[in-house]
């Protein structure tokens, strides 16, 4: 019954490698979000889709894609992984883009080795 | 310009105090000015949000106080509670914009009982 949900909780991989992230949300809003949470817990905003479209790109190295095979869910895929990428990465949605709350997943833990 | 500076980045206070935490803004763009609280674990929940059409808004023990011609806002919990220990975000936005909405840096509350 989870609004917001992503898996996996705990990602634990090494250095190189590629790990996606998958995202979905129940709650039928159009707009949905990467964000990152560093070590010392700042957030910032990645992406942002809005039915499927890129809206917004935050400076993110290529390596981050996202990717929304429809509006209910949008996952989020890391080629060449590095120790910098370690850190915890919510999903959120939004009715749409322009007013109201954010709901947020409960975050996936990141660990680069 | 696009900065939200938060301050204090941490505080303890006896349960039943009054927990205050203090946002600044640069960018008078930014009218959507709301607050979400974290607990470990968990992804940010919006708290409590006001524009700045008015000066206070009150919900429940939680209250913002906004300064418009100060840029600056607040976040008073009245009588805290042990359950309130958590990380509490300001954030702002132009436009009540939910996909431009920049975070402050977050103040980890912690209520002593």
């Amino acid at each position: 019954d989870t609004a917001v949900s992503q898996t996996p909780k705990y990602l634990v991989t090494q250095m190189g490698n590629d790990k996606s992230i998958k995202c979905e949300q129940n709650l039928g809003h159009d707009t949905m979000y990467w964000y990152k949470q560093d070590s010392k817990k700042f957030l910032k905003i990645m992406f942002s889709y809005n039915n499927k479209e890129l809206i917004i790109n935050e400076t993110v190295p290529n390596r981050f894609s996202p990717k929304s095979p429809d509006k209910a869910h949008l996952n989020l895929h890391i080629n060449s992984l590095e120790l910098g990428d370690s850190a915890v990465y919510f999903c959120a949605s939004s009715q749409d883009g322009t007013l109201g709350k954010l709901f947020f997943g409960s975050g996936t833990q990141l660990s680069v080795l | 310009q696009q900065q939200v500076k938060q301050s204090p980045q941490s505080l303890i206070v006896q349960k039943g105090g009054i927990s205050i935490i203090n946002c600044a803004y640069e960018n008078t763009a930014f009218d959507y000015f709301p607050w979400y609280q974290q607990f470990p674990g968990k992804g940010p929940a919006l708290l409590i949000a006001i524009r700045p059409d008015v000066s206070e808004k009150k919900e429940g023990r939680f209250t913002i106080s906004f300064n418009k011609s100060a840029k600056q806002f607040s976040l008073h919990i009245m009588d805290s509670q042990p359950g309130d220990s958590a990380t509490y975000f300001c954030a702002a936005s132009p436009g009540g914009a939910t996909n431009k909405l920049i975070f402050g840096t977050g103040t980890l509350l912690a209520v002593q009982p």
